[in-house]
């Protein structure tokens, strides 16, 4: 019984390049959540994800950042042209539902950005 | 969404029970009272969560004052393995989100 699922755990990218996260939810979890944490800092929400649905994406950066959560598949956080700013741990959590308890949440990638 | 005010660090000896506080002073009545810890730059993990009951799990038990304006995460035995920064967070249970304050580093000490 895997939990949430995130690769690569540590992602180094030149500044330009794209990083491409990606996230497998729970078995039987329809719900994606994303989430950035700086470093010495909390998490910060970036979106909420059905399949095949943004539901919100409010704590999302306006540009170069942008999520889907196909059908088939992982969800996928990706971020174009990264800048030395966006390096920071990125986690996933799934839940059966729309809720806010018993999240479960990936080990995170953590991206380097050089 | 409210406000939570947590103390930054508490120390607990190993074996003896960890008392969390947290101050929602401005909680509204549709805010749950929602605790998360995260164990060294590992994902958070779910603890338990509450409305205005008190409520207990395998991990901890939760006290939520009457009026609903502060609350207590309590873990009955401390464990080396429980130090970790422990988030009390109060949000609407519509919201879809978290928001994830600056948390109280709790350290268990041998």
């Amino acid at each position: 019984n895997a939990g949430v699922m995130q690769n690569p755990r540590h992602l180094v990218r030149r500044r330009g390049q794209e990083a491409r996260l990606r996230c497998s939810p729970m078995k039987g979890h329809s719900h994606v959540y994303w989430y950035r944490q700086l470093p010495e800092e909390g998490l910060k929400f970036m979106v909420y994800l059905q399949k095949e649905n943004i539901i919100d994406e409010s704590g999302m950066p306006k540009e170069r950042f942008s999520a889907e959560f196909p059908k088939e598949g992982p969800s996928i956080l990706r971020i174009q042209q990264v800048v030395r700013g966006d390096s920071a741990a990125y986690f996933c959590a799934s839940s059966p539902g729309p809720q806010n308890y018993g999240y479960t949440f990936g080990s995170g990638t953590r991206l380097t950005v050089v | 969404d409210a406000k939570t005010t947590q103390p930054p660090s508490m120390d607990c000896a190993e074996g003896r029970a960890a008392n969390l506080p947290c101050n929602h002073s401005t909680i509204s009545g549709n805010e749950y009272v929602y605790w998360y810890r995260q164990i060294h730059s590992q994902g958070p993990q779910y603890i338990i969560h509450g409305l205005k009951n008190n409520e207990t799990n395998e991990m901890a038990s939760l006290i939520i004052t009457e009026d609903r304006k502060s609350s207590t995460l309590i873990l009955p035995h401390a464990t080396l393995r429980d130090t970790a920064v422990y988030y009390c967070i109060a949000e609407s249970g519509s919201a879809r989100q978290l928001t994830f304050g600056s948390g109280t580093q709790l350290t268990v000490l041998p």
